[in-house]
């Protein structure tokens, strides 16, 4: 099955201790995203891949690192968490750009840093 | 970017059409419409996209006003399952760089059984 996968879905960490989400896809898409959904802010862009070794930042990409060193992964790392990264995490990824083909989004992931 | 106009929410009962209207007064004429919904605990679903001309495909049509500054997303017939929030986002396609999705509020669609 095409999909985009995350892991994990929840996660409750402390403050500084350092953390990797993980985002796969099987589809071969070359474009891939990172986002956060808050209450009232809605979804924002943290980081950009347009293909192997090649990102960039988003809106919001403070406190936060990724690596495209192959085309299927693109890990969110935050080197030391704090409680304003409390969030709810997607990832997507695109063939052709979203514009295209639109993003396939993976199901989330539910970031608490205490 | 175009910012976009949606009504907050929506309410239609089940099996009947539902007509999602966006406002996008300030889009250029190189911006695609693009629509999204997110269903409760998941990551948000492409929906449709197009540019001028009306759209089709499995899950939904697109009408796109002749002036291109509104567009409606028109669900033929409404299951329980389509109960989501709804997000319309003109998207710029760049000649390299980031194609960025900006996600207002959206509609909260609600499907009365």
């Amino acid at each position: 099955e095409a999909q985009v996968t995350q892991n994990p879905r929840y996660l409750i960490t402390v403050t500084g201790k350092k953390l990797t989400v993980t985002c796969s896809q099987n589809m071969n898409h070359e474009y891939m995203s990172w986002y956060r959904q808050d209450p009232g802010l809605g979804l924002r862009q943290i980081y950009y891949s347009m293909n192997v070794e090649v990102t960039d930042k988003g809106d919001v990409p403070e406190g936060y690192k990724v690596s495209r060193k192959e085309k299927r992964n693109f890990p969110l790392i935050l080197e030391s968490p704090s409680p304003n990264q409390t969030s709810l995490y997607f990832c997507a990824s695109s063939l052709y750009g979203p514009t295209r083909d639109g993003y396939t989004f993976g199901s989330g992931t539910r970031l608490t840093v205490v | 970017d175009a910012k976009t106009t949606q009504p907050n929410s929506m309410e239609s009962n089940e099996e009947e059409p539902v007509h999602l209207p966006c406002n996008h007064s300030t889009i250029s004429g190189t911006d695609y419409i693009h629509w999204y919904r997110q269903l409760p605990s998941q990551g948000p679903e492409y929906v449709i996209h197009g540019l001028t001309s009306n759209v089709n495909n499995r899950m939904a049509s697109l009408a796109i006003a002749e002036d291109r500054k509104s567009s409606t997303l028109i669900l033929h017939r409404a299951t329980l399952r389509d109960a989501a929030v709804y997000y319309c986002i003109p998207l710029h396609s760049p000649n390299f760089g980031n194609e960025k999705l900006t996600f207002g509020t959206g509609t909260r669609l609600t499907i009365i059984p």
